[in-house]
This record gives structure tokens, C-alpha cells and sequence, in this order.
């Protein structure tokens, strides 16, 4: 089953506004990831947070983690036509030693220039 | 340093006949991962490798998918009697430590095709 879900599905804004992005899961986590994937390519590493943590910031990207919640969101402050791609959060498990990435659907997002 | 490469880019099979995807990890990765994402979908594990050894397979179809990460050279998935189905993106990631902190580092990935 799909450990994370991102929500919303698609998001259109104008370049310029902000874009925040939701991530939930179901299971405890070590830490919680986000990555971008841009139409027909592989997937570029946004930011790691660790469940320990709270937020990070990293550029025009802020990443807050809720564990009592179970839940994630990413922001992109003024956002760019280049921003326009597919986003994903990935979760790690604290058991094991396997550290695998558990993925979720997917966000599109589409910056209008 | 080169990033992860994966050869073929894209890879066209009929049904039944065998599918090879290929894997470099960045220089100084010893720890390998093969993800499979669908049409609008996120990626899902499929295996986890170390050099010569198979760590997690969980993710693997227990029937015609297998991989590798020989000593020497790439580390491959190898889809045997393809099927339709099959027909998906291959994405392989590489990262230094096995370690729970790591950040995965992902190559290009392999659109395989099955007609």
C-alpha cells in the first residue's frame, strides 16, 4: 500500500505565488523526503527531514514535518516557470536496516509564466 | 563524478522475449536500489543490492525479475518472457552508506516498452 499521499494531485499557479504541497503517511517514519521529477526525467533530491525534526529551509524550499500527525508539507516560495515538474515524498523506515523509499502519487505542479 | 547511469534509455521488447537494464552507481556507491514507476504513478521499490549481495528484494515479482551487482561492473535487472504489463519506467539509484540518513542519488532511468 502507498505509504505516502501527497495532496493536492495538481496544483496551477502563477509564477511569483507560493505553492505548498501536502504529504501524509500511515506508518512511523526516520525520515521523510521530497523529490522532483521533471516530465520524462529521473528524479532530483529536494530535501531530507528527519523525524526528529521539525522544519528546514534549503533555497526557496521550506519543509515542515508533523509526526504526531503523520503528515508533511513542502512550500516553494516564488515560484518559477522552471519549478513546473512532478513533486514526490518518499519515507524512509526506522526499521531494518534497509533504507528503501516508500513513494507517494505525486504532485503536478504548474507554474504559469 | 559522473551521476548514476542507466543504459538503455529506452528499450523496446515483444512480449516473451527478455528485457536487460543496466545500472553504473556514482563513483564510491556501493549500495544500489531499483525502483519501477507506472504511468502517473510514484515509484515503487523493487530491490535493494550491495556489491554481490541481494539485501531486500520485497518489492521484487517473485516470477521472472531478477538483478544483480556483480563484483566487477553495472548492477542489472534482468525481466525474463516479457509481458505487457512489464511496460513501465526502470529508475536505479545509487547511494554511499546503507544508512537510514542517506539520500538516494537517481539515475535517468530505463522506459521499457513491451508490444
Amino acid at each position: 500500500s502507498q505509504q505516502g499521499e501527497e495532496d493536492p494531485q495538481a496544483l496551477s499557479i502563477q509564477e511569483g505565488e507560493n505553492a505548498t504541497m501536502n504529504c501524509s503517511y500511515k506508518t512511523s517514519i526516520n525520515n521523510l523526503q521530497w523529490y522532483r521529477q521533471n516530465s520524462g526525467r529521473g528524479l532530483v533530491h529536494l530535501i531530507l527531514i528527519r523525524s526528529n525534526e521539525r522544519e528546514k529551509h534549503s533555497g526557496r524550499l521550506r519543509v515542515t514535518l508533523d509526526t504526531s500527525k503523520k503528515s508533511s508539507s513542502l512550500l516553494i516560495t516564488a515560484s518559477r516557470a522552471a519549478d513546473t515538474a512532478s513533486y514526490f515524498c518518499a519515507t524512509v523506515s526506522p526499521t531494518g536496516a534497509n533504507s528503501k523509499l516508500t513513494f507517494g502519487k505525486g504532485i503536478t505542479l504548474s507554474v504559469r509564466p | 563524478n559522473a551521476g548514476v547511469m542507466q543504459n538503455p534509455r529506452h528499450l523496446v521488447r515483444r512480449r516473451g522475449q527478455e528485457a536487460r537494464l543496466r545500472c553504473s552507481p556514482m563513483k564510491g556507491h556501493s549500495h544500489v536500489y531499483w525502483y519501477r514507476q507506472l504511468p502517473e504513478e510514484g515509484l515503487k521499490f523493487m530491490v535493494y543490492l550491495q556489491k554481490e549481495n541481494i539485501i531486500d528484494e520485497s518489492g521484487m515479482p517473485k516470477e521472472r525479475f531478477s538483478a544483480e551487482f556483480p563484483k566487477e561492473g553495472p548492477s542489472i535487472l534482468r525481466i525474463q518472457q516479457v509481458v505487457r504489463g512489464d511496460s513501465a519506467a526502470y529508475f536505479c539509484a545509487s547511494s554511499p552508506l546503507g544508512l537510514v540518513y542517506n539520500e538516494q542519488f537517481f539515475g535517468p532511468g530505463t522506459r521499457l516498452t513491451v508490444l
